[in-house]
């Protein structure tokens, strides 16, 4: 079955350096990869989508790449600051019906 | 004022209740849909809606109904409320016209079943 992995373990990362976290899947060929931030107590926000044909998506401090063969995303922040602080969510499409399939999210901690 | 609202924000009812949750959005969307998240797990389709007339199941539809009453009214219902049930619902909309496929997301509902 299709399977999305995220790091469950809390990311903590020193105020300015980059943070980076990760996105593997498997039994899945998606044809584009998104990325969201989630706060405590509120719903998702966009932040990049990535297509299959893509390797590497900028947005501002953000940068997303896509590897196809290694079935991994990976989603960097550069100069990162306290209020990145966060869960970051990964989904991928199921390529029919635009339905999306979502990992667990990675908690990201920046300390001052 | 918030593109995707829900209401209520925070529900506790007790087992085998029947309750409502909606779901407005003022985005022109035609896709809708509602999920549920659990601690530790994805987010988790319950059931997605591309126009008022077409209402499709997700993977975890058992125990649940939806009504799209208008483009932009999309509500869950809870036929006989369990504890098992008791998560964060979050409505979401999307407009795949726009080429982005992005989905926003409403602020969820606290429900607890008792």
């Amino acid at each position: 079955s299709q399977k999305i992995e995220q790091n469950s373990e809390a990311l903590n990362i020193q105020e300015g350096k980059t943070a980076t976290l990760t996105c593997n899947y498997t039994n899945y060929s998606p044809a584009y990869l998104q990325w969201y931030r989630q706060d405590p107590g509120r719903g998702p926000v966009f932040l990049l989508l990535i297509r299959e044909n893509e390797k590497e998506k900028r947005k501002e401090r953000l940068k997303v790449t896509f590897d196809t063969t290694l079935k991994q995303s990976l989603f960097h922040i550069t100069a990162s600051q306290p209020a990145d602080s966060a869960t970051y969510l990964c989904a991928l499409d199921r390529r029919s019906n635009y339905q999306l399939i979502w990992g667990a999210g990675t908690k990201l901690i920046i300390k001052p | 004022d918030a593109d995707v609202t829900q209401t209520p924000r925070n529900r506790i009812t007790k087992t085998g209740k029947r309750i409502m949750l909606e779901c407005s959005q003022t985005k022109g969307h035609d896709r809708m849909y509602w999920y549920r998240q659990d601690p530790g797990l994805g987010l988790q389709l319950i059931y997605y809606s591309f126009d008022v007339k077409d209402i499709n199941k997700g993977e975890i539809s058992d125990g649940y109904s939806v009504s799209r009453q208008a483009q932009a009214k999309f509500s869950l219902s809870l036929e006989s409320a369990i504890p098992n049930q008791t998560a964060l619902y979050f409505c979401a909309t999307s407009d795949p016209r726009q080429g982005t496929y992005e989905q926003f997301f409403g602020p969820g509902t606290r429900l607890t079943v008792l």
